[in-house]
């Protein structure tokens, strides 16, 4: 089955820095891949996509690396923000159907 | 703009007894989706559906049921509450697979 994991569970931010928040995953066949961000006590919220015909897509502060020789997809927040604390998570899709695979989550801290 | 809503928002529930939790979605999609979050896990599917009428299983599909009488409503079943089932449920809709979805708040369910 799938295995989607996180680098490390908590990441500490100091306000201004950028944030690079890490994701592997494990089936080479995955092709859909995605980004959440969860607030305290909230849904989760769509941040970015990318498809695996990509490697690199940009968003408002957000951009999403692709790596599929290394299973690899990270997430950079520009100038990471108090707002911007929050569980981040990844998701990869491997069937037509779109059905998600979401890794643990990473707990970003923004720090003054 | 509700979106989607989840109703209730917190229950607890005594081992053995049984409830419905009613996701509502007002944007027309034909998407929809039941995960559970577990702490420190990312969200896992139980079920979904990819239209009216139709449904089908996810990843920890069992103890749990699923309707989806009406487009806009999906409804998720638990027919004899176990512990294991005390998470945090959540409901999802897109307007196709492979791109955003959108979540509920949750509902936060205890059963002792």
């Amino acid at each position: 089955g799938e295995s989607v994991g996180l680098h490390l569970p908590t990441l500490s931010v100091q306000e201004g820095d950028n944030s690079i928040i890490n994701c592997a995953y494990s089936n080479s066949a995955s092709d859909y891949f995605i980004w959440y961000k969860q607030e305290s006590g909230k849904g989760p919220q769509f941040i970015i996509d990318i498809r695996s015909n990509m490697d690199k897509r940009q968003g408002q502060r957000v951009t999403v690396l692709l790596n599929k020789t290394v299973k690899h997809l990270s997430l950079q927040i520009a100038a990471t923000q108090p707002g911007d604390s929050a569980v981040y998570f990844c998701a990869v899709s491997t069937d037509s159907w779109g059905k998600l695979q979401f890794g643990a989550g990473t707990q970003v801290v923004v720090t003054p | 703009n509700a979106g989607v809503t989840q109703t209730p928002k917190f229950r607890v529930l005594k081992t053995g007894q049984s409830m419905t939790l009613l996701c509502a979605q007002d944007m027309n999609h034909e998407y929809m989706y039941w995960y559970r979050q577990d702490p420190g896990m990312g969200l896992r599917l139980i079920h979904y559906s990819v239209g009216e009428g139709t449904t089908a299983k996810g990843e920890v599909p069992d103890g749990y049921n699923v309707s989806r009488l009406k487009k806009q409503n999906f409804l998720l079943g638990l027919e004899s509450a176990a512990p294991s089932q005390t998470s945090v449920y959540f409901c999802a809709s897109s307007d196709r697979a492979r791109t955003e979805a959108f979540f509920g708040q949750g509902t936060r369910l205890t059963v002792v």
